[in-house]
């Protein structure tokens, strides 16, 4: 079963632009780690956010994470066409970090128009 | 850079018949991930390994399927008597102790 839940699910912006996608998760998490997927390849880990942090920066990707409302938001500015890609939100819900896995949501695809 | 490998890259089979998949992680990864992703969903996790042992299989891994890490090194994942279900691309992962994940660019399974 899918823990996250990515909105929307497809997200079409002009280059430039920023583009926002949603997570909302359903139980208590360690950690909340979001990813990149090109198409017929394998996920690439683009920032990872703990349950006691609230935001996170790195080079263009913002991610934040509320856990009173069990959601996280990345935010990609300055948009360029090489984002074109599927992004997954994960979510770890093993809080002492043994045994812990990720669950994944089933992704937004970005489509970035030259 | 030695990412994490995984071989081959497509298989096409028939069905009944079994299938191997190989596992490459990086090489001070104590942590091997096995997923499989169908067209339109995200990753679904299969089992996970820390060095050698084998702790959390999920309810999808049915008795078909089979995997090993042996000396807690490479991983092989085997799917007996293949059935058209089971067409998908299956991820392997790596990672030292919790934290993000290195993926491989995974084996696209198609079973006739």
């Amino acid at each position: 079963s899918q823990q996250g839940e990515e909105d929307p699910q497809a997200l079409s912006i002009q280059e430039g632009e920023n583009a926002t996608m949603n997570c909302s998760y359903k139980t208590s998490i360690n950690n909340l780690q979001w990813y990149r997927q090109n198409s017929g390849r394998g996920l690439v880990h683009l920032i990872l956010i703990r349950s006691n942090e609230r935001e996170k920066h790195s080079g263009r990707l913002r991610v934040t994470l509320d856990t009173s409302k069990k959601s996280s938001s990345l935010l990609i500015t300055a948009s360029r066409a090489a984002d074109t890609a599927s992004y997954f939100c994960a979510t770890d819900t093993t809080l002492t970090g043994a045994n812990s896995k990720l669950t994944f949501g089933k992704g937004i695809t970005l489509s970035v128009r030259p | 850079d030695t990412g994490v490998s995984q071989d081959p890259r497509h298989k096409i089979t028939k069905r009944g018949q079994n299938v191997t998949f190989r596992c490459d992680p990086i090489s001070e990864h104590n942590r091997l991930y096995w997923y499989r992703q169908t067209l339109g969903q995200g990753p679904e996790f299969l089992t996970y390994f820390q060095n050698e042992a084998q702790l959390e299989k999920s309810r999808l891994l049915s008795d078909r399927f089979s995997a090993e890490r042996p000396k807690g090194s490479f991983s092989t994942l085997e799917i007996q008597r293949t059935e058209q279900g089971d067409s998908a691309m299956y991820l392997c992962a790596s990672s030292y102790d919790w934290g993000k994940l290195f993926f491989g660019s995974g084996t696209q399974l198609s079973v006739l």
